[in-house]
């Protein structure tokens, strides 16, 4: 099936570091496809995080970081703050939609 | 800067239509695409569609295709989303963003939440 999935939520405490997966299929990420990150804080418009598998924007911190594998992706965030608690999204191209698909999402929690 | 500023929060009946704006500022407007997201309440983001406002060459969701119309006037720097007959499950957050050189969205709208009640 072509979709992304996530996990449904992550936590931490402040300071540790988390990842989210982000898992596809041959018609997105495993087709070479690049992957993108956003960030969504309650209330607010996603907002750009990583793009193109592991470039950071200008003002995102270097806490934030993204890889790519085979037909999966992470997000890693290091030294974790309470204002990262969030909900986020993957993102890559998928040829069965001739367009962006997103993942599912996943809320950070920070304990 | 640049910006996507979209329109006020709709409150609709069943079979009305609406039409909402997304106004881009600070770059070449022609020279990007720019994609709609629809968010339902307490879910995820899911493409709707998007648009080259050069030539309004437009790409729809199989999901959305039929559901919605995506133009855009590329004079006055506006894309527009519409229906015409709305349904309770249109009810949501709708996003207009820029789509970067390397296909993400690079800009965000501050959003346009619609509602569709009896």
């Amino acid at each position: 099936q072509s979709v992304l999935t996530q996990p449904p939520s992550v936590s931490g405490a402040p300071g540790q570091r988390v990842t989210i997966s982000c898992t596809g299929s041959s018609s997105n990420i495993g087709a070479g496809y690049d992957v993108h990150w956003y960030q969504q804080l309650p209330g607010t418009a996603p907002k750009l995080l990583i793009y193109g598998n592991n470039n950071r924007p200008s003002g995102v911190p270097d806490r934030f970081s993204g890889s790519k594998s085979g037909t999966s992706a992470s997000l890693a965030i290091t030294g974790l703050q309470a204002e990262d608690e969030a909900d986020y999204y993957c993102q890559s191209y998928d040829s069965s939609l001739s367009g962006p698909r997103f993942g599912g999402g996943t809320k950070l929690t920070v304990l | 800067e640049v910006q996507l500023v979209q329109s006020g929060a709709e409150v609709k009946k069943p079979g009305e239509s609406l039409k909402i704006s997304c106004k881009g500022s600070g770059y070449s407007f022609t020279s990007y695409w720019i994609g709609w997201v629809r968010q339902m309440p307490g879910k995820g983001l899911e493409w709707m569609g998007i648009i080259y406002p050069a030539d309004s060459d437009t790409t729809y969701s199989p999901s959305f295709q039929g559901q919605v119309t995506i133009s855009a006037d590329k004079s006055i720097s506006t894309a527009y989303l519409q229906w015409s007959s709305l349904k309770a499950s249109d009810t949501a957050m709708y996003y207009c963003a820029r789509r970067s050189m390397v296909e993400d969205f690079d800009y965000w709208g501050q959003g346009t939440l619609v509602t569709v009640s009896s």
